[in-house]
């Protein structure tokens, strides 16, 4: 049982916009940033979102970052089948001092 | 741009200790927290802990018993060690630098990851 909270799952069809959603506390993403990560499949994760809505560069602006209170967001617009994906959200933990993770997301591209 | 690489043995027998080595290139290890991840085959994300450049740690309370990690800035290395393994510490095993800003702070970039199978 991860401590952040994703759906196991979401879908959509190709150019339409999906959200995934992360739910934590308030010692975790009520009191720090949020950062999120893209697996393709038999890859290693990679930075997509960090400081809650910020990209890095080369990270296309379909992908989008949101926080509100203990609970955080990751839009993809204008999705491709190259999105299909598993998604993890992260953030620090001032209780257990340490990073904690979500459960992951699987974004499949109808 | 620097470059994480992980290595160690990919068998490691039940009871004994898994030691790991991450190589970082074309970048200092100096002034950032190193971190270690790991993910079951089809399951999700567990950080296992980071080492600071001066060799401060902060480990997964679920894993501080059995978790050694260490720095050798000379080499642009740094290590883990988790000793008394079983099948449940069978993983893709990666490495990550936590780049900072301000308070706040994410990993990037990562290493390819390794596979650990602990089996007799």
């Amino acid at each position: 049982q991860s401590v952040l909270t994703q759906p196991p799952s979401v879908s959509e069809g190709p150019r339409q916009r999906v959200t995934i959603s992360c739910s934590g506390s308030s010692s975790n993403i009520g009191n720090n940033a949020v950062n999120w990560y893209q697996q393709l499949p038999g890859k290693a994760p990679k930075l997509l979102i960090y400081y809650d809505d910020l990209l890095p560069s080369g990270v296309s602006d379909r992908f989008s970052g949101s926080k509100s209170g203990t609970s955080a967001s990751l839009a993809i617009s204008g999705l491709q089948s190259e999105d299909e994906a598993d998604y993890y959200c992260a953030a620090w933990d001032d209780s257990l001092n340490g990073w904690v993770f979500g459960g992951g997301t699987k974004l499949t591209v109808l | 741009q620097v470059q994480l690489q992980e290595s160690g043995p990919g068998l490691v027998k039940p009871s004994e200790t898994l030691s790991l080595t991450c190589t970082v290139s074309a970048g200092s290890i100096s002034t950032y927290y190193w971190t270690w991840i790991r993910q079951p085959a089809g399951k999700g994300l567990e950080w296992i802990g980071r080492i600071y450049t001066s060799g401060i740690t902060n480990y997964n309370p679920s894993l501080k018993s059995r978790l050694t990690m260490s720095i050798d800035t000379s080499k642009n290395q740094f290590s883990l060690n988790l000793s008394s393994v079983t099948a449940a510490d069978t993983a893709v095993y990666y490495c990550a630098r936590e780049r900072q800003l301000g308070d706040e702070s994410w990993f990037d970039p990562w290493g390819q990851g390794t596979l650990v199978t602990v089996s007799s």
